[in-house]
């Protein structure tokens, strides 16, 4: 069965400190990956995605993943956080020809000012 | 705004009870995706209805039963409740592999 895990529940970071939030999934076939962004009381957004071609992807806002086949990763990254990025960030996977999406449990991110 | 409405947005019942969320797809969109939002087990994919037929399913007790109508709006039932119902649900809708995402109807089972 397909998994998504995101290794880190809660983190907590400075302003202008760099952000690296894991995501693992399981499935052996091709997949499309996700990280979505809910900030406090919306609805989700999405921040970038990968379905081929570059493995690194540069999405919303200043974010990038980078896909790592051989690892089945797609960790999340910001060189520089910022106030505004306080929020929940969900990584989800689609296995490709099909239709559901799993999500993981989701990373709280806290940034200080 | 993400362009799919859903509405209640805060829903207070009791157990036992039956309630009905609904969910208006962002134009155009055929696809609509219903998951639970829930403290100890983060966002869960329920349903997933397609132009009115049900596409595919993921974790959705036999309780809760949901729909799509040939305007391509979405109601998700949910029957019986139990206070462990209480959460956030959440429908999106999508075209193609990018699921746009309602503002959620958050469910409180008393």
């Amino acid at each position: 069965a397909q998994s998504v895990s995101q290794h880190n529940h809660h983190v907590i970071l400075s302003e202008a400190a760099s952000l690296e939030l894991g995501c693992n999934y399981s499935y052996g076939g091709t997949v499309n990956l996700f990280w979505y962004v809910q900030y406090p009381g919306q609805h989700l957004q999405l921040l970038l995605k990968y379905f081929s071609g570059d493995p690194l992807v540069k999405g919303i806002k200043g974010f990038e993943a980078e896909f790592i086949k051989s690892k089945f990763s797609f960790n999340l990254r910001k060189p520089s956080v910022q106030w505004s990025d306080t929020a929940e960030y969900f990584c989800a996977v689609n296995a490709r020809g099909t239709y559901k999406y799993i999500f993981g449990t989701g990373t709280r991110l806290k940034v200080l000012a | 705004d993400s362009g799919v409405t859903q509405t209640p947005k805060h829903l207070i019942t009791a157990t036992g009870q039956r309630v009905t969320l609904r969910c208006s797809p962002r134009s155009g969109d055929l696809s609509v995706y219903w998951y639970q939002q829930s403290l100890d087990q983060g966002l869960q994919f329920l349903i997933q209805y397609y132009n009115g037929e049900e596409r595919a399913k993921g974790n959705i007790l036999e309780r809760f039963s949901a729909q799509q109508f040939p305007d391509l709006h979405s109601e998700l039932n949910l029957s019986s409740l139990e206070l462990g119902d209480s959460a956030l649900y959440f429908c999106a809708s999508g075209g193609g592999d990018i699921q746009y995402f309602g503002a959620g109807t958050r469910l409180s089972v008393l």
